[in-house]
């Protein structure tokens, strides 16, 4: 059964402390693999696409990188507007644009 | 205005009741989503539509009933809901259907009472 798992599933940082949230997942063909920010009381916003192992994509403090099993999204130097629930979703090949979503991480970054 | 568009925000009713979601995107795209968002669950897609035809019904019960009359505008009509069916309503849209960033509506807190 095609999964998507992601970790931890709270975070909680000081301003300035680095680290890294974890997405892995199982599907028979990887078209596509989503990082979406979602602040309370919104929809998710939509942050990178990863297609390939190997590939690496970075926006303002954020980098997101890819391998055959799993996703990381590196927060260096967070700051408090940073705090948000970061969401996974993967895309198996297929005719449909269906993505399997994990269940967020919360991050909370503290001044 | 831009982006995707959600009516109501926030909607309490009855398991007897009939009321309707109202989802509009103003950037041009020809997909359009419904998605279900409950506490500590996964978001769960329940329709897509690409050009205006429904191409996935994700095994959603009928008490939940999708329209979408153009590329542009999406329906949800809802009737003799259950409380389990609380949860946040999104709206979605994307360029194409596959492989695509989708852009979503802030979502209809939905609540069942």
């Amino acid at each position: 059964e095609d999964q998507v798992t992601q970790s931890p599933e709270a975070l909680r940082l000081q301003e300035g402390e680095s680290s890294s949230l974890n997405c892995s997942y199982t599907v028979s063909g990887l078209r596509g693999l989503f990082w979406y920010r979602q602040d309370p009381g919104k929809g998710p916003e939509f942050l990178f696409t990863l297609y390939s192992a190997g590939e690496e994509k970075e926006k303002e403090r954020l980098k997101a990188t890819l391998t055959k099993k799993e996703s990381f999204l590196h927060i260096t130097a967070p700051k408090p507007e940073d705090s948000a629930t970061y969401l996974c979703a993967v895309q198996e090949g297929g005719a449909t644009n269906k993505l399997i979503f994990g269940t967020g991480t919360l991050l909370a970054v503290q001044p | 205005e831009t982006g995707v568009t959600q009516t109501p925000r926030h909607l309490v009713m009855g398991m007897t009741n009939k009321k309707s979601l109202k989802c509009e995107q103003h950037l041009g795209h020809n997909a359009m989503y419904w998605y279900k968002q409950s506490a500590k669950k996964p978001l769960e897609l329940m329709f897509v539509y690409n050009f205006k035809e429904q191409t996935e019904n994700n095994s959603v019960p009928s008490r939940f009933s999708p329209e979408c009359p153009n590329s542009s505008h999406l329906f949800l009509h809802l009737h003799t809901l259950q409380p389990e069916d609380s949860a946040l309503y999104l709206c979605a849209s994307s360029q194409g259907q596959v492989g695509e960033k989708l852009f979503f509506g802030s979502g209809t807190q939905l609540s069942v009472l």
